[in-house]
């Protein structure tokens, strides 16, 4: 299967400091990239979609700016958790759905994971 | 509002017993479902799809589920649980609208005792 690679996988940074999340496909073009964020023992929030040299699209409750996203290649999308707090200490995964041209197979492929702690 | 919804936070099954999870999902219109499987500090595996083709889907690690229209249900089963099975599993939808957004269920625990 599609392989979606996250760095880093494990993050602890100071409350106030910004910290950058790269997800990457590493065998096809990721034209939409979507990130959420998993607290402990709980589902997967969808945060925001980005799609290649667009603007994300934030869901409802999702500081745009505090989130930074960028999708500047079809391999790249980073997440920038800007002014950190405790309270943004959580898990975030990125998936991709897989695209080839025009066609699609209805699969999302899923990085996996980066543990984000601020102390 | 179009949701998906796994019924059971936690289910504990023996070793070599049917697993049953269940899930369903609020569509008027046959969506595409799926189940992943979550295993500690990792990422999503998919364990199978439904998109609109067969109603029994066959996975990866002898899962399967069957897409009941008239109950708005994809339960997944396996009929014999291992000891690897143990992990968190989730049911996502993609809904109606032609967004490729997934709506995820709240996931259930399996715990597999010997």
């Amino acid at each position: 299967g599609a392989v979606v690679s996250q760095h880093p996988s494990w993050v602890i940074c100071k409350s106030g400091t910004s910290v950058k999340i790269e997800c990457r496909s590493l065998d096809f073009q990721a034209t939409t990239m979507f990130w959420y964020r998993q607290f402990p023992k709980q589902s997967l929030m969808l945060m925001a979609t980005s799609n290649e040299g667009s603007k994300a699209t934030y869901e409802q409750g999702v500081e745009k700016d505090k989130f930074l996203i960028n999708h500047a290649s079809l391999t790249l999308s980073t997440l920038t958790v800007t002014s950190a707090h405790p309270e943004d200490s959580s898990f975030y995964i990125c998936s991709t759905p897989w695209t080839s041209g025009t066609q699609r197979n209805h699969e999302q492929y899923f990085g996996p994971g980066t543990r984000l702690t601020v102390t | 509002a179009q949701s998906v919804t796994q019924l059971g936070s936690h289910v504990s099954v023996s070793e070599g017993a049917l697993v049953l999870l269940r899930c369903n999902y609020s569509s008027s219109v046959p969506p595409y479902l799926f189940w992943y499987v979550q295993y500690p500090n990792q990422g999503l595996q998919l364990l199978l799809k439904y998109t609109s083709a067969a109603t029994l889907v066959k996975g990866i690690n002898g899962f399967e589920a069957e897409f009941k229209k008239s109950e708005t249900s994809f339960h997944l089963t396996k009929p014999s649980a291992h000891m690897s099975d143990a992990a968190e599993y989730f049911c996502a939808g993609r809904l109606q609208g032609g967004s490729e957004k997934l709506v995820f269920g709240k996931g259930t625990k399996l715990t597999v005792n010997p």
